[in-house]
């Protein structure tokens, strides 16, 4: 079976500081990947998503960077974190085909930053 | 893509079916609708999903209307468990197999 995880589950940073999230994903390969946050009292918002290692689509413009250095991995970046970067961020993966395939979550990190 | 409309909140009896409505009247042809649900502070759990003919699973129900204008989640038997965000989404087509998500509906399961 299919597995996702990501870590760290929970962090505090301070303003200016870098952020690193991990994404990996067990059990398949080639899967479409994705990053979501979640702002407090907020919907889902799509941030990145990639269909491929090395292809990165970003949805909106922002503070944030994404990156797939292998087939299963997927890693959410700042360099410089800023306070409206807070939130819950959610990974998640689906098959690589066009329709019908069902987009699975992690159980998401929590980032505030002071 | 095709946008829906949600009730922001609904509440239900524990025991009882919990029937959460969705329109989605712009809805193309291809297009798939999906409900996922979200506990509080965890990741967003798939539900069901359906084109055109009505789906059922162990979680829940999904009723499509023929015009595929709309479409209602049914949990048969409600349990304080099931308290969470609904979100209802139509596909997006192509672009790497994204969903969109709204605001959803919460439901609110009580004795």
């Amino acid at each position: 079976s299919q597995t996702i995880h990501q870590w760290p589950a929970t962090l505090v940073q301070p303003v200016g500081s870098p952020l690193s999230l991990e994404c990996t994903v067990e059990g398949t390969s080639n899967p479409n990947l994705y990053w979501y946050r979640q702002a407090a009292g907020r919907g889902l918002q799509l941030l990145f998503y990639s269909v491929g290692i090395g292809q990165i689509s970003s949805e909106v413009p922002q503070n944030l960077s994404a990156s797939r250095p292998q087939d299963r991995q997927f890693i959410l970046s700042s360099k410089k974190l800023l306070l409206s970067d807070s939130g819950f961020y959610l990974c998640a993966w689906s098959r690589s085909s066009t329709w019908g395939n069902t987009i699975y979550f992690g159980e998401g990190s929590w980032l505030t930053v002071v | 893509d095709a946008k829906t409309t949600q009730p922001p909140s609904m509440d239900c009896a524990e025991g009882r079916a919990a029937n959460l409505p969705c329109n989605h009247s712009t809805i193309s042809g291809n297009e798939y609708v999906y409900w996922y649900r979200q506990i509080h502070s965890q990741g967003p759990q798939y539900i069901i999903h359906g084109l055109k003919n009505n789906e059922t699973n162990e979680m829940a129900s999904l009723i499509i209307t023929e015009d595929r204008k709309s479409s209602t989640l049914i949990l048969p038997h409600a349990t304080l468990r099931d308290t969470a965000v609904y979100y209802c989404i139509v596909r997006v087509t192509g672009g790497g197999n994204k969903l969109t998500f709204g605001t959803g509906t919460q439901l609110k399961v009580e004795l």
